[in-house]
């Protein structure tokens, strides 16, 4: 298997803009996480599915913040609109039962 | 709300040096405890998952403990080499709360 993909790898953006990040999780897997990377936050879990349904999301920041899962092979997470906070990487897992978590390679996102 | 610490933030040893780093959480009520390295710029891996009902699990020169009652858990590397220099955090329970990190500098 390939691993966790995740696309795209950095977006630059402008304030104001809709994001959307991008996750295939491994197949099999039946729990998918989102998770945001920062210096100031260290590393925070936004939400996660299972069985394509969301489980706890009470880590999504805001209202601004989505995340769907419409099938076990895809997921995105939307930011509309985005702010300059939002800047981070941001991270997809999966993982077969509440076991290992497999890892992306994140997306580095930079909102102006 | 799971509260999680590693001491300490940043370790340097010389190569072939053993060393322990240490991950605490403040609710024991916890359904598992993993490790990870990140490499700078990359995603995680993971090295080590233990279950609540387990003590400790190994990997190569990699051992993991669980102490649910005192609330810790200690990740043993033992004869570190300049590869092993990484950050490692532990996430603890269902919610994944991660530590901060320990950031740790294997010097030739």
């Amino acid at each position: 298997d390939a691993g966790v993909i995740q696309s795209p790898r950095h977006e630059v953006t402008e304030m104001g803009q809709e994001v959307t990040l991008r996750c295939k999780p491994i197949s099999g897997h039946d729990y998918l996480f989102w998770y945001r990377q920062t210096m100031m936050r260290g590393l925070e879990l936004l939400i996660y599915f299972n069985n394509n349904v969301p489980i706890d999301d009470s880590g999504m920041p805001e209202d601004r913040f989505s995340a769907k899962m419409p099938n076990a092979s895809f997921s995105t997470l939307k930011i509309q609109p985005s702010e300059p906070r939002d800047s981070a990487v941001y991270f997809c897992a999966s993982s077969w039962g509440l076991r290992e978590q497999y890892f992306g390679p994140g997306t580095r996102l930079t909102v102006t | 709300k799971q509260e999680v610490t590693q001491i300490p933030a940043a370790l340097s040893v010389p190569e072939g040096e053993n060393l322990v780093l240490n991950c605490s959480f403040t609710d024991s009520a916890i359904y598992n405890l993993q490790w990870f390295r990140q490499d700078p710029g990359k995603g995680l891996t993971s090295l080590l998952l233990i279950q609540s009902s387990q003590r400790e699990q190994t990997s190569g020169r990699l051992n993991a403990s669980l102490d649910k009652s005192s609330g810790r858990s200690t990740l043993y590397i033992a004869a570190s080499q300049p590869g092993d220099s990484a950050t490692y955090l532990c996430a603890v329970g269902n919610d994944m709360r991660f530590g901060a990190g320990t950031r740790l500098t294997v010097k030739p």
